[in-house]
């Protein structure tokens, strides 16, 4: 089975500042991982995504992600936070396509990002 | 590109009453689509999967008798919340992938269902 765990249900920093949105995985096969961000009574936009490759992987809106394997990490980061960066933002993990888990996608809990003048 | 649209975005009903959902691909064929619903301050947690001309899959735990779900085209399925209750009151979200191959999926902006 797999899960997704967000460390931090919210999470406030300073415009301008770093933004640092955590995330750690469990998967009994090579995962495919996600970041996506909601705004308020709107669905999910996906902000970026790992499958396979490159481990840095670059998304929307200035937004990056690693994915650690030793580490079972896929960390979201940001380097200069923007008023308008304050949502909910979830990760999901999923098997890859055509493999016994279906695609379906297992979200962490979410984190909620506030930014502060 | 990959649009998914839901209708409506808000709808508020009487106990006891259906309510059907709708979720449609607008540039894309999807083969499956996928209802997830989403509680207050709260995760998403997938319903079921669905796939054009196939009967939906349900995780365990939900009702498929209550949540009734039609894939009759590659672009439309539908979720339909019989004899809804106050507890059936969330936010429900599709999505969509357009091939069985793809790894992403297409989110709707969901639909806000209050149930007096």
């Amino acid at each position: 089975a797999q899960s997704v765990t967000q460390l931090g249900s919210h999470v406030s920093v300073s415009e301008g500042a770093l933004v640092l949105l955590r995330c750690n995985y469990s998967s009994s096969v090579p995962p495919y991982l996600f970041w996506y961000v909601q705004y308020p009574n709107q669905g999910l936009q996906l902000l970026l995504k790992y499958t396979t490759g490159a481990t840095l992987v670059k998304g929307i809106n200035g937004f990056e992600a690693e994915f650690k394997k030793s580490e079972t990490s896929f960390h979201l980061t940001k380097p200069s936070a923007h008023m308008s960066d304050a949502a909910e933002y979830f990760c999901a993990v999923s098997d890859p396509p055509l493999t016994g888990g279906g695609n379906k996608l297992t979200f962490g809990t979410g984190t909620q990002l506030k930014v502060e003048l | 590109g990959a649009v998914v649209s839901q209708h409506p975005s808000r709808v508020i009903c009487k106990s006891g009453t259906s309510v059907k959902i709708e979720c449609r691909s607008l540039d894309f064929q999807a083969t499956t689509m996928f209802w997830y619903r989403q509680f207050p301050k709260q995760s998403l947690m997938l319903m079921a999967t669905s796939n054009e001309g196939s009967k939906a899959t349900y995780e365990q735990g939900v009702e498929k008798d209550k949540f009734l779900i039609n894939h009759a085209s590659l672009t439309l399925s539908t979720l339909t919340v019989t004899s809804a209750h106050p507890e059936d009151s969330s936010f429900y979200i599709c999505s969509a992938r357009d091939r069985p191959s793809a790894d992403t999926q297409y989110f709707g902006p969901g639909t806000r269902l209050t149930v007096l």
